[in-house]
């Protein structure tokens, strides 16, 4: 069956240290996104890629970098310079530029410890 | 980023009452979306709509496509308790869909 696979599902990291959140899809899709949700608030775009070895900063982009080597893949890397990254993380794709939705992974919670 | 009030914000009801929860703009979209989300999972899509005026049925949720295209409505018929969880709008604009802030649904048995 085709899908996105988000991993881990959990994470835990110590201040100051970079994590990396593993996204994969095998629905031959050609965008990517990357959105972060905090309780009581919507999904927040944090980068997106339409093609590979292209992105684009989304509205929360600081603290964060992002790589589009293959199409299958979009890893997602919190780095120290995010001031407050225990959230959850969750990944989608698209065909068509978005135009029939997105089809979302099943996320990662980060927690900062 | 574009900003698209959800209301209401949760929702506490009776299992087998009706549900009805909006999603406004400023804005104009192309397109709405809406979805829910259980807890710990990603949201799944539940209703497109793609023209103004549209409204669209999947089961027991029935959506509609405002007119001025700045908002959409969802309702959920005789609720059942897997109906529990966050429902998101989303309004797309140009490549990107811009996510309301989620209505919260508790059916209690």
């Amino acid at each position: 069956d085709g899908g996105i696979t988000q991993s881990p599902k959990y994470l835990f990291r110590k201040e100051g240290q970079n994590v990396t959140l593993s996204c994969e899809q095998n629905l031959n899709h050609d965008a990517m996104y990357w959105y972060r949700q905090d309780p009581g608030q919507g999904l927040r775009l944090i980068y997106y890629s339409q093609i590979v070895n292209d992105f684009q900063k989304g509205d929360i982009a600081e603290g964060y970098s992002v790589s589009r080597e293959k199409k299958e893949s979009f890893p997602l890397t919190v780095t120290s310079a995010q001031k407050n990254p225990t959230a959850f993380y969750l990944c989608a794709s698209s065909r068509d530029r978005g135009n029939y939705g997105y089809t979302f992974g099943s996320g990662t919670r980060l927690t900062v410890v | 980023g574009q900003q698209l009030n959800q209301s209401p914000q949760s929702m506490f009801i009776q299992e087998g009452e009706d549900v009805s929860m909006n999603c406004t703009s400023s804005s104009i979209f192309n397109t709405w979306l809406w979805y829910k989300q259980d807890p710990g999972e990603g949201p799944v899509l539940l209703i497109a709509l793609y023209k103004a005026g549209e409204l669209t049925s999947n089961g027991r949720l029935t959506a509609q496509f405002g007119i001025t295209r700045k908002d959409s409505f969802l309702n959920i018929s005789a609720s059942i308790p897997s109906d529990v969880g966050i429902y998101f709008c989303a309004g797309q604009r140009g490549n990107q869909f811009y996510f309301g802030t989620g209505t919260s649904l508790t059916v209690i048995p």
